[in-house]
């Protein structure tokens, strides 16, 4: 069973407006961790944001917020007033807790356009 | 910036051939991960090791093996390469498995291409 679900393929926002990737997670643990990395075009792989799972509140860094609601398992990541360079792969990941073996494992991502 | 140095970034290679893919890190991190990827698609995890002389296998099965003999370096062994192995590995980093010591550090890849 998929245990990080992406269902947004592909999405497209206007520069300047923010934007909402949805991901929902599936996990027996009490303890994990969620992040989003970003994917440019170039490959490589950049950290944007991390929830733990007892932290109460939503984490932002920046222009990056993300909404978790804990008991919908889901860690939305929003992106406020966007960027051209914002177009990217975007993976909701998350850090198993120890019946997972605490390793991290990836939804299928999202990619996102932004137009100018 | 990151500290961790993937060789080749790019691999043209027949069928049959060994290769091994390189992986080091400056940062003293006792995890290192490989994952695979598809050109636009998630990451599998296939091999993780937390410590010297200690290495698991990933998620998804995987032909390739692994080493871990020392703590900065994490190389990746393909015995004899097939076209199915066409993809790019992805090698990581972690401070450690709790909080945001988690976060992984990722070197820019090595495209791997069977003919």
């Amino acid at each position: 069973a998929q245990k990080i679900t992406q269902t947004q393929p592909g999405m497209f926002v206007q520069e300047k407006e923010a934007v909402t990737l949805d991901c929902t997670y599936d996990t027996s643990d009490q303890s994990y961790g969620l992040f989003w990395y970003k994917q440019p075009s170039s490959g490589e792989m950049i950290f944007l944001i991390y929830q733990g799972s007892y932290d109460e509140q939503n984490a932002t860094e920046g222009r990056y917020s993300l909404n978790f609601q804990k008991a919908r398992k889901s860690a939305n990541l929003v992106i406020s007033a966007s960027q051209l360079g914002d177009s990217a792969m975007y993976f909701c990941a998350m850090r198993e807790g120890r019946a997972g073996g605490f390793k991290t494992i990836f939804g299928a991502g999202t990619r996102l356009f932004v137009k100018a | 910036e990151a500290d961790i140095y993937q060789t080749p970034r790019y691999l043209v290679i027949g069928t049959g051939k060994k290769i091994t893919l390189e992986c080091s890190q400056t940062m003293g991190h006792d995890k290192m991960y490989w994952y695979q990827q598809d050109p636009g698609m998630e990451l599998h995890l296939i091999h993780y090791s937390y410590g010297v002389n200690s290495t698991e296998k990933g998620d998804l099965s995987s032909e390739s093996t692994v080493s871990r003999i020392r703590t900065e370096h994490f190389p990746l062994t393909l015995e004899s390469a097939r076209p199915s192995h066409t993809s790019q590995y992805l090698c990581a980093s972690s401070v450690g498995t709790s909080g945001r010591t988690g976060e992984l550090f990722f070197g820019e890849g090595s495209r791997l291409t069977v003919l």
